[in-house]
């Protein structure tokens, strides 16, 4: 089955470094994702990670992947206000129609403080 | 480019009515979808289409049609609206289903 589970609220204070944490369930997952949504807008791509990778790091950002325990967190280093946002991980998985579907954990919102 | 657009941003229905949403993308992608988003449940997946002439059901299909008669088009059709419509909708598009773009969004209430 597809399950995936984020906590729903994240506080860190400026400067300090954020991790959001997801579990999914279906391990035949080919790219795990992690999308930013901010208020009113639509989900922007922030990065995302190959199946048989275990991390992947891009400027402030480090995913990474367990996929024995089907955990994938996402680290904000140096996290700023405009970091203010949800965060949504995401497993994309291979349709038997063809394709490929996005299964969305339910976001967590990442609140920073001054 | 202007990436994934969505029409209108925000409406307002009455129960029974019938409406459609649009979507267009100018990045030639093949890979089209709609989502609905809802408090505390994430984005579930209403259609999709792999291509022109080609749709299919996502998780919440109810309610909802959809057709794909040209690449860059992809609009959702709401029959007769009912309450449990009511959500934030996001039209996304993609080379094969993997990296998706989102549109903006349109904001649905149905009364």
């Amino acid at each position: 089955g597809e399950d995936v589970e984020q906590s729903l609220f994240l506080s860190v204070r400026e400067g300090d470094s954020s991790v959001i944490n997801c579990t999914y369930t279906d391990s035949s997952s080919t790219y795990l994702y992690w999308y930013k949504q901010e208020p009113g807008a639509g989900l922007q791509l922030l990065t995302y990670i190959f199946s048989n990778m275990d991390m992947k790091q891009d400027q402030r950002l480090t995913v990474l992947l367990n996929k024995k325990d089907k955990h994938l967190s996402l680290r904000i280093a140096d996290t700023q206000t405009g970091d203010s946002a949800i965060y949504f991980c995401a497993e994309s998985m291979i349709l038997t129609g063809g394709g490929n579907k996005l299964t969305f954990g339910t976001g967590t919102q990442l609140k920073v403080e001054l | 480019n202007a990436g994934v657009t969505q029409t209108p941003k925000f409406q307002v229905l009455k129960t029974g009515q019938s409406m459609t949403l649009q979507c267009a993308q100018d990045m030639n992608h093949e890979y089209m979808s709609w989502y609905r988003q809802d408090p505390g449940m994430g984005l579930r997946l209403i259609h999709y289409s792999v291509g022109a002439g080609i749709t299919d059901q996502g998780e919440v299909p109810n309610g909802y049609n959809v057709s794909r008669s040209t690449t860059e088009d992809f609009p959702l059709r709401l029959l007769s609206a009912a309450p449990s419509q009511t959500s934030v909708y996001f039209c996304a598009s993609s080379i094969t289903g993997d990296e998706q773009f989102f549109g903006p969004g349109t904001r649905l209430t149905v009364l």
